[in-house]
C-alpha cells in the first residue's frame, strides 16, 4: 500500500502560469482534502471532497479549483499562480466524513516567482 | 483571535526529559482533540486523539484535555531523539464534521 501519493514533489512557477497538483490514495477512503502549510499559519484547508462527486470549499479556496476525478484521485489546480500561493501543499484522505484520522501525503513544495 | 493557539517554539530539551506541549482553543463545540506529529519535510501523521475531557495514555505519550479552561496538552515521558518533530494539535466538533482546525505546531528537538 502506497497510502497517499502526490505529484510533483517540487515545482517552480512564474506568476500567471497554471498547474495541477495530483493526489491519489489506495486505501479506499471516501473523503479527501487539500491543505496548504505556511510558516506561522499552520495547516489550512483549501478544499475537500466528502465523497466521490462532491467538493466543498475550505478556509482558503480563492485562486484554486479542484476535481474529484474518481474515488482514488483528487486534483488541485492553480489557474493563474501568484507569489502568495508559494507554500507546501498536502493532500490527505480519511475513511469518511467525520473520520478522526486523516492520512497525509508527502507534500508538494511550490514556489511562485 | 485564532480558534486554536499553539506556541510555535522551538523547544529544545535533553534526552530523557518530560516534555509538555500545549494548545488553547476558543470554540466550545470542539469535542475531539487530535495530536499530529510531523517530521521534517514529511506529511503529518496522527499520534493520538481524545474525546471530551480527561486523559489518554499511549506508551510514553499522554494527551490531556481540560474543556473548562479550553486547554489541550500532550506530555512525552522519557523523550528520545526520535521524538524530534513538529507537533500539531487539531480539535474538531463532535458531529460528523470532517474539518480539522490545526494549530500552528510546536517544533520540538530532543538533544542526545
Amino acid at each position: 500500500n502506497a497510502g497517499v501519493t502526490q505529484t510533483p514533489k517540487f515545482q517552480v512557477l512564474k506568476t500567471g502560469q497554471s498547474m495541477t497538483l495530483q493526489c491519489a490514495q489506495d486505501m479506499n477512503h471516501n473523503s479527501m482534502y487539500w491543505y496548504r502549510q505556511d510558516p506561522g499559519m499552520g495547516l489550512r484547508l483549501i478544499y475537500y471532497s466528502a465523497s466521490e462527486g462532491t467538493t466543498d470549499k475550505g478556509e482558503v479556496p480563492n485562486g484554486y479549483n479542484v476535481s474529484r476525478l474518481n474515488k482514488r484521485e483528487f486534483s488541485l489546480r492553480l489557474e493563474s499562480a501568484a507569489p502568495s500561493q508559494t507554500s507546501v501543499y498536502f493532500c490527505a484522505s480519511s475513511v469518511d466524513r467525520g473520520g478522526n484520522e486523516q492520512f497525509f501525503g508527502p507534500g508538494t513544495r511550490l514556489t511562485v516567482l | 483571535q485564532k480558534e486554536v493557539e499553539q506556541d510555535p517554539g522551538p523547544l529544545s530539551v535533553p534526552e530523557g526529559a518530560i516534555v509538555s506541549l500545549n494548545c488553547t482553543y476558543s470554540n466550545s463545540a470542539f469535542q475531539y482533540f487530535m495530536w499530529y506529529r510531523q517530521y521534517s519535510r514529511k506529511g503529518p501523521e496522527l499520534l493520538m486523539y481524545t474525546y471530551s475531557s480527561g486523559n489518554k495514555e499511549d506508551g510514553r505519550f499522554t494527551a490531556q484535555v481540560d474543556k473548562s479552561s479550553k486547554y489541550i496538552s500532550l506530555f512525552i515521558r522519557d523523550s528520545q531523539p526520535s521524538d524530534s518533530a513538529t507537533y500539531l494539535c487539531a480539535p474538531k466538533p463532535n458531529f460528523g464534521n470532517e474539518k480539522l482546525t490545526f494549530g500552528t505546531g510546536t517544533r520540538l528537538t530532543i538533544i542526545p
